[in-house]
């Protein structure tokens, strides 16, 4: 069975501040895909990264940022410099590559909220 | 490239009734996939499908079923709608084959039981 831990239910941050959501996975599977969705309050998820398992290079898009670490089943993401248009619910999600299914398991979220 | 598409967006039913949710996908996307999300339990997996055909299933009692057609364009429905049915019900569809792609969602159907 797989899981995904968001320890952090809410964040606030003031503008400009930079601020790290953390996100712990379990899993037997070798080969498995993560990946972090953000949902603004309009409700609809938009797609921020993918990371497969085998790769763990680590990413920086713009002032977004991703730390994946295996050995501690961790894949951490980073916000430098908050907006206030950052101000939404974060999810972490995990998909096994068995069964050719798309499934993913969430975490439960962490909404952030940027103060102006 | 239009994304994925839901209809109705919101929707009020009564306890008992039934209700069909649609879901188009992003043109070329072959796998659709169906969560509900509730303040209480978050964002579950309800079923996946894929060239018409089930691939996965989540959780949930046999008043949730789904189907999808040749287009790709898919359908779920609730029967007996009960209180706790009440949620956001996003469909999501992505691209299939070697590798693993990202799933891109739709803006959800609201469902409210009353």
């Amino acid at each position: 069975a797989q899981k995904v831990t968001q320890a952090q239910t809410e964040i606030s941050v003031v503008e400009k501040e930079d601020v790290t959501l953390d996100c712990v996975y379990e899993t037997r599977d070798t080969t498995y895909y993560l990946f972090w969705y953000k949902q603004p309050p309009s409700g609809e998820l938009v797609f921020l990264i993918r990371r497969n398992s085998f790769d763990e290079q680590n990413e920086i898009s713009g002032r977004y940022s991703w730390n994946f670490q295996k050995s501690t089943s961790s894949f951490n993401f980073t916000i430098t410099a908050s907006q206030v248009v950052d101000s939404a619910v974060y999810f972490c999600a995990l998909r096994n590559s068995g069964a050719g299914s798309y499934q993913l398991t969430f975490g439960k979220g962490t909404k952030l909220s940027v103060i102006p | 490239k239009a994304g994925v598409t839901q209809t109705p967006r919101y929707l009020i039913k009564t306890r008992g009734q039934q209700v069909t949710l649609s879901c188009s996908p992003i043109s070329g996307h072959r796998s659709v996939s169906w969560y509900q999300q509730t303040p209480g339990q978050g964002l579950q997996f309800l079923f996946e499908y894929f060239s018409e055909t089930q691939r996965n299933k989540g959780n949930f009692p046999g008043r949730f079923s789904g189907r999808q057609f040749s287009n790709s364009r898919s359908e779920m429905n609730v029967s007996t709608l009960e209180l706790g049915d009440s949620a956001l019900y996003l469909c999501a569809s992505s691209r299939t084959g070697q590798g693993s792609y990202e799933q891109y969602f739709g803006p959800g159907t609201r469902l409210t039981v009353t």
